[in-house]
């Protein structure tokens, strides 16, 4: 069955640090893939999307994401991070390219 | 643009009672999805449709839970004698048409059944 993994819940990091969240697809063949960003008492927000092509895919507010088959893995980067940054990301995948299946999210907190 | 809109934001029903929850797509949007929220499931696919036609509503539970989207500028879902468990996030999004195309998410509606 189609599936994400988010392994870390919680992740925190100091304002400009580098960031890396993980994620973990399990889908036969390859999928599209996304990521999204839930603000405070917002609504979910696209960063990027990946379809099939260029493995490296960039998004809004200079967020990046790297598709690799061989590990099943959609890791979503950021050279530096902001304390507007803090927020849940989710990763999702879309199995029959129709409806979004996310993983439990990971809840980013900035340190100052 | 005002975004997908959803109505009301917050809805509080006792055990028993019926609820029902409203979705304004964004204009010029086919493709119409409803996801439920909760801390312990995290998000999860409910249903959807396209050109108001039902595709999917494999995630939408067997009993007591409906949607429907009578025009192209809105859909509602419908609980029937809410439960405890059901109190959630419900949350709305749209798309362009094809697969492909971003969907784009309401703030919600956050039911609390009591």
């Amino acid at each position: 069955a189609q599936s994400v993994t988010q392994p870390d819940a919680r992740v925190t990091v100091s304002e400009g640090a580098s960031l890396q969240l993980r994620c973990k697809y399990s889908y036969f063949g390859t999928p599209y893939l996304f990521w999204y960003v839930q603000y405070p008492r917002q609504g979910l927000q696209l960063l990027l999307k990946y379809y099939p092509g260029d493995p490296v895919v960039q998004g809004v507010n200079g967020f990046e994401a790297e598709f690799s088959k061989s590990n099943s893995s959609f890791h979503l980067r950021k050279a530096s991070v902001h304390w507007s940054d803090w927020a849940v990301y989710f990763c999702a995948v879309s199995p029959n390219q129709g409806k979004l299946i996310f993983g439990q999210g990971t809840k980013l907190s900035i340190k100052p | 643009n005002a975004g997908v809109i959803q109505t009301p934001r917050h809805k509080v029903t006792g055990k028993g009672q019926e609820a029902t929850l409203w979705c304004e797509p964004i204009s010029g949007h086919s493709a119409v999805f409803w996801y439920r929220q909760t801390i312990v499931q995290g998000l999860e696919f409910l249903t959807y449709f396209r050109n108001q036609a039902p595709i999917d509503d494999s995630g939408m539970p067997k009993e007591r839970f409906s949607a429907q989207m009578p025009n192209q500028s809105h859909s509602t879902l419908k609980i029937q004698s809410t439960q405890p468990q059901d109190s959630a996030v419900y949350l709305c999004a749209s798309s362009l048409d094809t697969p492909k195309d971003t969907q784009y998410f309401g703030p919600g509606t956050r039911l609390l059944v009591l």
